[in-house]
């Protein structure tokens, strides 16, 4: 299995400021057939099911605020929140979808400080 | 508009059965993959396994299979997942969600159902 490994646990950043959370694969979810990564990023509230934030590493779904981006390749991937806003406040999942079975990485916590 | 509606919370006792129903509209349900999560409280999400409607082609995760059967009736456009023999642990969330896929390739799970809560209680 792959084993995603998310950092930190939680964040506390202050309204406008930069969220960076990083997501590491334990092997490549790279694939060099179609040249796409294929990692996810959801975004989750309580009592709510996790919305499809980035698809891809990088595509930014539709309706999603373009202050949330993706980046990375291979192993190595960060979601970036660039002015975190109160309603930003949530637990942040990566998903690999390159292999079976399926997994996540065990989320991050964002807050306002 | 897509939506996944998956049926109520379920109250069991250790030991009984249970499935759980998902019921794809607003697209091809014969086109997407259905896949279930498990969210136990206060956790993360554990990917349990996924169902090609077309030909109910299943793949289970080590994890979870053996204490899991996972169906669909595309006549219908719904996915099922029951569970066995359950236990305390099986307290959770489980969520449906779909994802495109086929024998060229897949692509990334994007609607999810609202989830199921089951509790298992004496």
């Amino acid at each position: 299995d792959i084993v995603m490994t998310q950092s930190p646990d939680s964040l506390a950043v202050s309204l406008g400021g930069r969220a960076t959370v990083d997501c590491r694969s334990s092997q490549t979810v790279f694939n060099s057939s179609n040249n796409k990564n294929y990692l996810a990023w959801y975004q989750q509230k309580p009592r709510q099911p996790p919305r499809l934030l980035i698809s891809w590493a990088s595509t930014r779904e539709s309706g999603v605020p373009d202050r949330f981006s993706g980046s990375g390749s291979g192993t190595d991937f960060t979601l970036t929140i660039s002015s975190l806003q109160a309603e930003d406040v949530a637990v942040y999942y990566c998903h690999q979808y390159h292999s079976l079975p399926q997994t996540f990485g065990q989320g991050t916590k964002v807050e306002i400080k | 508009e897509v939506q996944l509606v998956q049926s109520g919370a379920e109250v069991k006792k250790p030991g009984e059965s249970l499935t759980i129903s998902c019921q794809g509209s607003g697209y091809r349900f014969n086109n997407y993959w259905i896949l279930w999560v498990r969210q136990m409280p206060g956790k993360g999400l554990e990917w349990m396994g996924r169902i090609d409607p077309i030909d109910s082609y299943i793949n289970y995760s080590p994890s979870f299979q053996g204490h899991v059967t996972i169906s669909a009736d595309k006549s219908i456009s719904t996915a099922y997942l029951h569970l066995s023999r359950l236990k305390a642990s099986d307290t959770a969330i489980y969520y449906c969600a779909r994802q495109w896929g086929d024998s060229e390739g897949w692509g990334v799970p994007d609607n999810w159902g609202q989830g199921t809560l089951v509790t298992v209680s004496t």
